[in-house]
């Protein structure tokens, strides 16, 4: 098992500019999450998923999308990047929403 | 709103010389407490979690414990391998997990 997998692992962005990130899992978990991780504040929700083709926002969704279209796979999209978008943005999926979550490696976003 | 802190913000320790860092939180309804591991450059690796208070869990020299207000995560005769940020999550009503921002933790030969 891969467990989750993220892609790209690093991205530089220009102001203005879009982009995705591709979250995948194999284990067959019903709740993904999207989260950012800043220095010194922690890791952020941004939103997540209860489910194939439902979404709901998280602590700080402005800014982003996400879809979700098959139960394996959780976009995040940009479709106008800032600095402020600059940080590390951490995938996750757990069986429950009491379950363990289990994250992937990350992407480092610079957003120029 | 959920409040998740955790302290000391760095620790460093000799090797063998014991220690706990301190999660403490202000939430309604706690469903659950989650303890992580992070190394430089990795997600978060799953530790332990606690449901109700006086529950403890242990794992290698690592011991977690759960009071109705905090949570103390206790290192015993640390090694330097165990140096890394320790985070601490509270699940509460809502579906997703609020995080502190760590402890860094490190561990000198």
């Amino acid at each position: 098992n891969a467990g989750v997998t993220q892609t790209p692992k690093f991205r530089v962005l220009k102001t203005g500019q879009s982009m995705t990130l591709l979250c995948a899992q194999d284990m067959n978990h019903e709740y993904m999450y999207w989260y950012r991780q800043d220095p010194g504040m922690g890791l952020r929700l941004i939103h997540y998923s209860v489910g194939e083709g439902t979404t709901a926002k998280g602590e700080v969704p402005d800014g982003y999308n996400v879809s979700r279209l098959k139960k394996q796979n959780f976009l995040l999209g940009l479709e106008s990047a800032a600095p402020s978008q600059t940080s590390v943005y951490f995938c996750a999926s757990s069986y429950r929403d009491d379950d363990t979550q289990y994250f992937g490696p990350g992407t480092r976003l610079t957003v120029l | 709103e959920d409040q998740v802190t955790q302290s000391p913000e760095a620790l460093r320790l000799q090797e063998g010389e014991s220690s706990s860092l301190n999660c403490s939180y202000t939430v309604s309804g706690l469903r659950g407490l989650f303890w992580y591991r992070q190394d430089p450059g990795k997600g978060p690796e799953f530790l332990f979690t606690l449901y109700s208070a006086g529950e403890e869990k242990e794992k290698e020299r690592l011991k977690a414990t759960l009071t109705k207000k905090e949570s103390f995560l206790h290192i015993t005769a640390p090694k330097p391998e165990d140096s890394a940020t320790y985070l601490c999550a509270v699940l509460t009503g809502r579906r997703a997990l609020t995080f502190g921002s760590g402890t860094r933790l490190q561990v000198q030969p």
